[in-house]
């Protein structure tokens, strides 16, 4: 079965200062999606970064990249230069044959 | 460019009322859909997705059903809700790329049955 373990309930970050969301997951697939999204305390989901897992080179959005490892099956989101802003819940997934699964999420507080 | 919209976005009812959440989506066709459940702090569960008007697949039993009676119109509903079914719901759609299939989500709707 497929599983997604994010083990940081919580994390801080000094703003201005890049910040590392522990992600991974347990497939015997070899064709897999990596996805990362932000929840707000609106409650969207917003979608930030996708990693295939044919992708050699790790994929990176504006300030959030994804450090992709995929013989240790992690996926870990880096955050740079953090901003007041991206306070929020933040939730791994992986897609596997069209089914979608979510991690229990990280919440990060950035301070000022 | 795509858009999805959700109604209601706070919802209060009584255990035993009955329920319907609607969702639709805008500037694509053919999308595939999605109903997710978030209990409060925890992730998201998929409850249901269709791949095209009347194919619904569940993923968990539960009291809760769905339609989609139009191609960008997907319908949560119950015929009699429980205390558990309380929770924020989610719609989500993503378009036919097998590639990335990214999935792209609603406001949400906060359900309270009390």
């Amino acid at each position: 079965a497929q599983k997604i373990t994010q083990t940081q309930p919580g994390m801080f970050v000094q703003e201005k200062e890049a910040v590392t969301l522990d992600c991974t997951y347990d497939t015997s697939d070899q064709s897999y999606g990596l996805f990362w999204y932000k929840q707000p305390s609106s409650g969207e989901m917003i979608f930030l970064i996708y990693q295939g897992s044919y992708d050699e080179q790790n994929a990176t959005e504006g300030r959030y990249s994804l450090n992709f490892q995929k013989a240790r099956k992690s996926a870990n989101l880096v955050v740079s230069a953090s901003q007041l802003g991206d306070s929020a819940m933040y939730f791994c997934a992986m897609r596997r044959r069209g089914d979608m699964r979510f991690g229990a999420g990280t919440r990060l507080t950035v301070k000022p | 460019s795509q858009t999805i919209h959700q109604w209601p976005a706070t919802l209060v009812q009584p255990v035993g009322s009955p329920l319907s959440l609607e969702c639709t989506v805008e500037g694509t066709s053919n999308p595939n859909l999605y109903w997710y459940r978030q209990a409060a702090g925890r992730g998201l569960q998929l409850l249901f997705y269709s791949v095209g008007i009347g194919q619904i697949s569940s993923e968990v039993p539960q009291n809760l059903s769905a339609s989609r009676p139009q191609d960008r119109q997907f319908i949560l509903s119950s015929k009699k809700l429980l205390l558990s079914d309380s929770g924020f719901y989610l719609c989500a759609w993503s378009a036919r790329d097998r590639v990335k299939n990214i999935q792209y989500f609603g406001a949400g709707t906060r359900l309270s049955v009390l």
